[in-house]
């Protein structure tokens, strides 16, 4: 079946990196995602990752895949308090559709 | 950067009532998708087309129907509302090739079933 887990929240204090983890169940999926989203607003597409990489940085942002585990996490360096959201892991099975499969979130708290 | 387009806003509506949530895709974009965002919960997949078809389905309720029409905008109707289908409706659209890499969310319509 198609499951998406994360925890439900995370505090950090300004300046400290903050890791998000996930763990997902398909394993066809071919992308997998991080999204934010602030408050009140939509969903923004934060990054993504190929199934065949391991990692990838972008800026303060890094993403790991363990494919074995089915593990994803993101890394946010530096973290600021502009970073509170909650944030969601999604893949997108392999399924020839275009569906996507979020977890529950994550919600950031970040402390100044 | 023109964005993803949604209307109303914000609907109040009974319960047995019918809404009408609309969704205008950035331009150029030929999927689009649908997805309901219960109060503290994770956005869920209900439906997205491609090309004006049909491409996939997910826990969208037989109340509902959609359609994208020839312009690619997309409407999502929904009849006898109940309570819990107040949520926040998400839009999203992807670029021809991009599908399930680049899916662009809309700004959402907050649905309240009084």
């Amino acid at each position: 079946g198609e499951d998406v887990e994360q925890s439900l929240f995370l505090s950090v204090r300004e300046g400290d990196s903050s890791v998000i983890n996930c763990t997902y169940t398909d394993s066809s999926s071919t992308y997998l995602y991080w999204y934010k989203q602030e408050p009140g607003a939509g969903l923004q597409l934060l990054t993504y990752i190929f199934s065949n990489m391991d990692m990838k940085q972008d800026q303060r942002l890094t993403v790991l895949l363990n494919k074995k585990d089915k593990h994803l996490s993101l890394r946010i360096a530096d973290t600021q308090t502009g970073d509170s959201a909650i944030y969601f892991c999604a893949e997108s099975p392999n399924t020839g559709g275009f569906k996507t499969i979020f977890g529950a979130g994550t919600r950031l708290f970040v402390k100044a | 950067a023109a964005g993803v387009i949604q209307s109303p806003r914000h609907l109040i509506k009974e319960k047995r009532e019918t809404a009408t949530l609309k969704c205008y895709p950035i331009p150029r974009h030929d999927t689009v998708y649908w997805y309901q965002q219960g109060p503290g919960q994770d956005p869920q997949f209900l439906i997205s087309f491609y090309e004006k078809m049909q491409s996939d389905k997910g826990s969208i309720p037989d109340r509902f129907s959609a359609q994208q029409f020839s312009d690619y905008h997309s409407e999502l109707n929904m009849s006898s509302l109940e309570l819990g289908d107040s949520a926040l409706y998400f839009c999203a659209s992807s670029p021809p090739g991009g599908q399930q890499l680049e899916q662009y969310f809309g700004p959402g319509t907050r649905l309240t079933v009084t």
